[in-house]
């Protein structure tokens, strides 16, 4: 199988704080990393696809300049959360397509973001 | 249009019953359908999932049905088990982008 791990699994941090959530693809190489947010029993909301090399490519209505996305690996792309507030709080997860190119995303286990 | 629809919203099934969830779609572009179970505090997890040139795919319990005249897709999980109880989410590929269903929240009874 194809295993995507994230780190931290949650994390409280005060509001103006900056947070970084790293998402790792453990057993493959991933050009593709795509980050999601996720509020309590909704959907998955894609917020940027982040590529390999190049800058990410972000979603209509989500900040770039706070949801600062780096993807300086083949295995490790990382989301920070710049000057954090109480409405970004949420479940954050990551996910990656396996190099080549194949069909099926694989997601990482999330990341539970409390802004005090 | 990306949307994926999504039905019904929650479902309750006694074990050993039939699960179904539906879903359907406008964009005939979309070329990947996979179903994903997510546990709560969890990342969602690949099912199963089916291109359209395929009606139809069994992996164990779990069957998805695909109409592409009807642009409708659906997830069957037979002799469900409480283990199941999970939320369901339906999705679409295009261009490499999933377009994500609402969610369906199932919940198994012993």
């Amino acid at each position: 199988g194809a295993v995507v791990s994230q780190h931290p699994s949650r994390v409280i941090c005060k509001s103006g704080t900056s947070v970084k959530i790293e998402c790792r693809s453990l057993d493959f190489q991933a050009t593709t990393m795509f980050w999601y947010r996720q509020f309590p029993k909704q959907s998955l909301m894609l917020m940027a696809t982040s590529n390999e090399g190049s800058k990410a490519t972000y979603e209509q209505g989500v900040e770039k300049d706070k949801f600062l996305i780096n993807h300086a690996s083949l295995t490790l792309s990382t989301l920070t959360v710049t000057s954090a507030h109480p409405e970004d709080s949420s479940f954050y997860i990551c996910s990656a397509y396996r190099t080549p190119e194949g069909e099926t995303q694989y997601f990482g286990p999330g990341t539970r973001l409390l802004v005090l | 249009q990306q949307q994926v629809k999504q039905s019904p919203q929650s479902l309750i099934v006694q074990k050993g019953g039939i699960s179904i969830i539906n879903c359907a779609y406008e964009n005939t572009a979309f070329d990947y359908f996979p179903w994903y179970q997510q546990f709560p505090g969890k990342g969602p997890a690949l099912l199963i999932a089916i291109r359209p040139d395929v009606s139809e795919k069994k992996e164990g319990r779990f069957t998805i049905s695909f109409n592409k005249s009807a642009k409708q897709f659906s997830l069957h999980i037979m002799d469900s088990q409480p283990g199941d109880s999970a939320t369901y989410f339906c999705a679409a590929n295009y261009a490499s982008t999933l377009t994500f269903g609402k969610g369906t929240m199932l919940l198994v009874s012993p």
